[in-house]
C-alpha cells in the first residue's frame, strides 16, 4: 500500500505565473483535500475532491482551482501567482469524506518572486 | 465562526520530562477535535481525535488528550518525552466528521537532552 505522494517536492515561480501541483491518492481513495500552510501558520482548506467533483472550497480566490482524476489523483492549479502564495500544499487522500481517515502527503514548498 | 487557539508558539521541555500542549477551541456545539504532528519534511500525522464518548482520549506515540467542555479544551499530553517528539503540533477543530478541518497555528516542541 502506497502512501500519499506529491509532485514537485520545490517550486520557485516569479509573480505572475502559473503553476500546477499533483498528488496521488493512497491506494483505495477516493476523496483528495488541498490545504496551503504559509509559514509560522497552520494548514488552511483550499477545497475537497470527491470522485471527481469539486465537494466543499475554502476562502480562496477561483486562481485557485482543481482536478481529481478517475484514478483519484488530483491536480492544484493556482493563476497569476502572487508573492503571498509563497507556501507549503499539503494533500491529503481519504476513503470518503471522513476527516478521521485523512493521510497527508510531505507537501510542495512553492516558493514566489 | 469557529476558531482554534494554541497559546503556545514555542515549547521547551527536556527530555525524560512530561508534556502538555494547550489547545482551546470556540465553537457552539461539540466539536470534532484533532492532534496532528508535523516533522520537519514529513505531512501531517494523525495523533489521536475526539468525536464523543469517553474525553480522555488516547493516541499514537504514547500521547493523550482530554477533553473538557466547560473550559473548551483539548489539551494534548505526554508523561515522558522522547528526543524524536521534537516536532510542531496542530490542534484542529471540525464541526463534524464530513466539514472542513481549521487548524491552529501550531506550537513547535523543543526537546533537551
Amino acid at each position: 500500500e502506497t502512501g500519499v505522494t506529491q509532485s514537485p517536492t520545490h517550486l520557485i515561480k516569479t509573480r505572475g505565473q502559473q503553476v500546477t501541483l499533483r498528488c496521488s491518492s493512497q491506494s483505495g481513495h477516493n476523496t483528495v483535500s488541498w490545504y496551503q500552510q504559509a509559514l509560522g501558520q497552520g494548514p488552511q482548506f483550499i477545497f475537497q475532491y470527491y470522485r471527481e467533483e469539486e465537494n466543499g472550497r475554502g476562502n480562496f480566490p477561483p486562481r485557485f482551482s482543481g482536478l481529481q482524476f478517475p484514478n483519484y489523483s488530483s491536480e492544484l492549479n493556482v493563476n497569476a501567482l502572487e508573492l503571498d502564495d509563497s507556501a507549503l500544499y499539503l494533500c491529503a487522500s481519504s476513503n470518503g469524506l471522513a476527516l478521521d481517515t485523512q493521510y497527508f502527503g510531505p507537501g510542495t514548498r512553492l516558493t514566489v518572486l | 465562526a469557529q476558531s482554534v487557539t494554541q497559546p503556545d508558539i514555542h515549547i521547551t521541555v527536556s527530555e525524560g520530562a512530561s508534556l502538555e500542549l494547550r489547545c482551546n477551541y470556540s465553537y457552539g456545539a461539540t466539536p470534532y477535535l484533532f492532534w496532528y504532528v508535523q516533522s520537519p519534511g514529513q505531512g501531517l500525522q494523525l495523533l489521536l481525535k475526539y468525536f464523543s464518548g469517553d474525553t480522555l482520549v488516547q493516541g499514537i506515540k504514547g500521547f493523550e488528550a482530554e477533553f473538557k467542555r466547560s473550559q473548551s479544551s483539548f489539551n494534548l499530553r505526554k508523561p515522558s518525552v522522547h528526543w524524536s517528539d521534537a516536532a510542531e503540533y496542530f490542534c484542529a477543530v471540525a464541526p463534524n466528521r464530513d466539514d472542513k478541518i481549521i487548524f491552529g497555528k501550531g506550537t513547535r516542541l523543543h526537546i533537551l537532552p
